[in-house]
């Protein structure tokens, strides 16, 4: 069974990058059956999609967040990682990694980052 | 985009109910619908998909139906477990949405 398990920083500076990474246990990043994707939840209110890669590298993002945002993959070791530039306090949510496979089947437990000075 | 609309935003309900929860997409999204059920402080777990397919695992309780605009998630029978939020999901497009949740609440 798929694992997936967020880290990086859990406070950031507001106009600097929040970097996250995301690590997949009992599957695969090459597997050419899933995206891989990243969805946050600020505090109290819905979910949002962030954007999503496949295996050969193509991405495809939220248009309200694609000039701040860059997903990457490291099949080496088995990660995928988020980029979000020039963050705000808008930007502090439970940033959660998935896997998609139409819908979204398998989530990491999710990671509070708060932009804050 | 395409805008998820839940209704109601709260549902107050006993154990032993027959909930239903309401799901409307801004533009057809055929059957390309999902349904997360999350607790606090934890992720979403997938119930549903392509409108009324029940995820592995899930119980017979939940069921899901609609096509193109308008879906709906019913509980026939509201177990202890099931206060929850529920929120749906459009993968129709390249630019995926979520409804704003719905809150299952013990009456």
């Amino acid at each position: 069974q798929v694992q997936l398990q967020e880290s990086g920083p859990g406070l950031v500076k507001p106009s600097e990058t929040l970097s996250l990474t995301c690590t997949v246990s009992g599957g695969s990043v090459s597997s050419g059956s899933y995206y891989w994707t990243w969805i946050r939840q600020p505090p109290g209110k819905t979910l949002e999609w962030i954007g999503y890669i496949f295996y050969t590298g193509s991405t495809n993002y939220n248009p309200s967040l694609e000039s701040r945002v860059t997903i990457s993959l490291d099949t080496s070791k088995n990660q995928f990682s988020l980029k979000l530039r020039s963050v705000t306090a808008a930007d502090t949510a439970v940033y959660y990694c998935a896997r998609v496979v139409g819908p979204t089947d398998s989530w990491g437990q999710g990671t509070l980052v708060t932009v804050s000075s | 985009d395409i805008q998820m609309t839940q209704s109601p935003s709260t549902l107050s309900a006993s154990v032993g109910d027959r909930v239903t929860i309401t799901c409307r997409a801004s533009q057809s999204i055929i059957t390309w619908l999902a349904w997360y059920q999350q607790k606090p402080g934890k992720a979403p777990k997938l119930l549903i998909y392509g409108a009324s397919s029940l995820q592995s695992g899930v119980p017979s309780r939940f069921s899901g139906r609609g096509s193109g605009t308008e879906f709906t998630l019913t509980i026939s029978s509201l177990q202890p477990d099931d206060f929850a939020t529920y929120y749906c999901q459009q993968y129709n497009s390249y630019s995926w949405t979520f409804g704003q949740g719905t809150k299952v609440e013990i009456k």
